[in-house]
């Protein structure tokens, strides 16, 4: 089952803040968020592996909640380079027959000056 | 650079034609993965190759196969194509069957 990315598309002004995010009807082992600039390829920005890990990455960072099969992207202070699709990627636990990565349907993120 | 490479960068080709896509893993990466990207649409995973073996499988069609050889290379051959068939393709490599997956820049498919 596809994951399920919230909002489809979403306009800020450069130093706003926004969310984004990755929900599942499957039991998941792991997120994986990529950001895509338009006409290149998709860019690894972070991976959660536990219930409840957060991660960071300058001012770009990601909670799991493993219990709510959920995601969250958190972009803090937006820079006009963040503009972009940013993509939730969502694992199955091992034992899953259907272990493949499944991605969401994108986020577009629109950064204004 | 993510240090996977993808040839070629642009292909135009007619219907019912077959085509060959490579690509290169990062150095050290036993695993490939091939996904189609239509325009302004998601991911298509379509196959997962580790250490030179089908690993998973997703959406692809029965007109296209792949490989990996013995040096982790990898092909996708697209076969009777169609104009549906016309997206960017992308290979993406991993150290290990699962986690964090590094893109190549892409194979532009046009059909014509």
């Amino acid at each position: 089952q596809q994951p399920v990315q919230s909002p489809q598309a979403v306009i800020l002004r450069e130093g706003e803040d926004a969310v984004i995010n990755c929900s599942s009807s499957k039991a998941l082992y792991s997120v994986h968020w990529y950001r895509q600039k338009h006409g290149e390829a998709p860019v690894f920005l972070m991976i959660l592996l536990k219930g409840g890990e957060q991660k960071g990455h300058d001012k770009i960072s990601a909670s799991f909640n493993e219990k709510k099969q959920q995601s969250s992207l958190y972009l803090t202070a937006s820079q006009l380079s963040y503009s972009g699709t940013y993509f939730c990627g969502t694992e199955p636990p091992i034992t899953d027959r259907d272990d493949k990565i499944i991605f969401g349907k994108g986020t577009r993120l629109h950064i204004l000056p | 650079d993510s240090g996977v490479t993808q040839t070629p960068k642009h292909l135009i080709t007619a219907t019912g034609q077959r085509v060959t896509l490579r690509c290169s893993p990062r150095s050290g990466d036993l695993s490939v993965y091939w996904y189609q990207q239509s325009l302004d649409q998601g991911l298509q995973f379509l196959i997962q190759y580790y250490n030179g073996e089908e690993r998973a499988k997703g959406n692809i069609l029965e007109r296209f196969s792949a490989q990996q050889f013995p040096d982790l290379h990898s092909e996708l051959n697209l076969s009777s194509l169609e104009l549906g068939d016309s997206a960017l393709y992308f290979c993406a490599s991993s150290p290990r069957t699962r986690g964090e997956q590094y893109f190549g820049p892409g194979t532009r498919l046009t059909v014509t």
